[in-house]
């Protein structure tokens, strides 16, 4: 089946550095990705869309410049968290959406568990 | 723009009982819904989906689902839960117009006891 690889996994480091998260459609193309964010015992909040070749749309109250999207290929997204800080913490899941034509589901990444000290 | 409410926060249940978890949607256009499971420090898991046809979907590990288009409704069930069912339910809607953007609910902490 379809999938979706997220990398890293989990990453910890130091305030104000920056941490690119990947996401790749291992057997798919992607013209769409989604990008969610989850803090702890609460529900995915969608952060962006992530469209190949153009900019990215961002969702009310999410900061564009600090959350860099980068969709360059049709097989990879990149998120880019800058600066980050320790409210910048949480789990980061993307989602990758095949052939809008095909009526299939997006399939989403493991997420990648960010820790900023 | 699409909401999705899950009326209840956790569910315990009895091992071997059945159980129903609850998804209440609103949205001014035609949408796909679908239940994921998520396991603790995990990403999602499709459990099914509902995108056309016959209103009672189908899913992984017994779990099945009824779309009801006039209480705008999509209550997933099982008949008989295990301990391994215990995790995180997610119910979400995507709507077919719009770039198929998916929202979530809240959750339904489903916890599975001997």
């Amino acid at each position: 089946g379809a999938v979706v690889s997220q990398h890293p996994s989990w990453v910890i480091c130091k305030s104000g550095t920056s941490v690119k998260i990947e996401c790749r459609s291992l057997d798919f193309q992607a013209t769409t990705m989604f990008w969610y964010r989850q803090f702890p015992k609460q529900s995915l909040m969608l952060m962006a869309t992530s469209n190949e070749g153009s900019k990215a749309t961002y969702e009310q109250g999410v900061e564009k410049d600090k959350f860099l999207i980068n969709h360059a290929s049709l097989t990879l997204s990149t998120l880019t968290v800058t600066s980050a800080h320790p409210e910048d913490s949480s789990f980061y899941i993307c989602s990758a959406l095949p052939d809008l034509m095909s009526n299939q589901p997006q399939h989403f990444g493991d997420g990648t568990r960010l820790s900023i000290l | 723009a699409q909401s999705v409410t899950q009326l209840d926060s956790q569910v315990p249940v009895f091992e071997e009982a059945p159980v129903e978890l609850r998804c209440n949607y609103s949205s001014s256009v035609s949408v796909y819904l679908f239940w994921y499971v998520q396991y603790p420090n995990q990403g999602l898991q499709l459990l099914l989906k509902y995108l056309s046809g016959s209103t009672l979907v189908k899913g992984i590990n017994g779990f099945e689902a009824e779309f009801n288009k006039s209480q705008t409704s999509f209550h997933l069930r099982k008949p008989s839960v295990h301990i391994s069912d215990t995790a995180e339910y997610f119910c979400a809607v995507s709507e077919k117009t719009g770039g198929f953007k998916t929202i979530f609910g809240a959750g339904t902490r489903l916890f599975v006891k001997a």
